[in-house]
């Protein structure tokens, strides 16, 4: 399996414009996640989806922030209108559950860097 | 909700030398306690996990014990590398085969080894 595929794996935009980021989970894979990370944070968790449904969206820091999970297969973040306090690296993860031998992993992907300007 | 505290932020030791990292929770009801490791330019990798069953698990150089009455928890690495240069972070959630929920990181801790 190739893993969890994001993209892209840099943006740079100004103040203002819209942020699309993109994920693919791992094929089987029940549960996606939606991380930030800043040096100032560290990991915050944003939202999470089970089975393609919202679960948990309690980490969106604003209305400017929405995510969607239209299929089992591809996961989208979207940031409108972009600040420049929301330069980051977005992680995707997913993890299978619900599976004898379940380890509870979580696998990311190597992350979208945002840079607003 | 849960909160996890992770100390120290930065830790330096010399190759050979072992070193810890510390972890809180706040909600008794955490029962799964993983480890990842963030290498640079990558996201971050488990590397070691703990059930509340269980109070120590090994693997090779590396070991987690966790104390529930307290709420701690701990990675111990031994015999530290060169390639064990990394930001680590100590994480909590509920967790079972039916269902999972969401799984909270600590703040990181950037380890260094000094050769």
């Amino acid at each position: 399996d190739a893993g969890v595929i994001q993209s892209p794996r840099h943006e740079v935009t100004e103040m203002g414009q819209e942020v699309t980021l993109r994920c693919k989970p791992i094929s089987g894979h029940d549960y996606l996640f939606w991380y930030r990370q800043t040096m100032m944070r560290g990991l915050e968790l944003l939202i999470y989806f089970n089975n393609n449904v919202p679960i948990d969206d309690s980490g969106m820091p604003e209305d400017r922030f929405s995510a969607k999970m239209p299929n089992a297969s591809f996961s989208t973040l979207k940031i409108q209108p972009s600040e420049p306090r929301d330069s980051a690296v977005y992680f995707c993860a997913s993890r299978a559950t619900g599976t004898v031998g379940d380890t509870g992993e979580l696998f990311f992907g190597e992350g979208s860097r945002l840079t607003v300007l | 909700g849960e909160n996890v505290e992770q100390h120290p932020s930065t830790l330096s030791v010399q190759e050979g030398d072992s070193a810890v990292i510390k972890c809180t929770y706040s909600d008794s009801a955490s029962n799964y306690f993983p480890w990842y490791k963030q290498e640079l330019g990558k996201g971050p990798q488990l590397i070691i996990d703990i059930r509340s069953n269980v109070g120590e698990k090994k693997d090779q150089r590396i070991a987690v014990t966790l104390n529930k009455t307290a709420k701690h928890f701990s990675l111990h690495i031994t015999e530290t590398q060169p390639e064990d240069s990394a930001v680590y972070f100590c994480a909590a959630s509920i967790s079972g085969y039916s269902s999972a929920s969401k799984i909270i990181f600590g703040s990181g801790t950037r380890l260094s080894i000094r050769p």
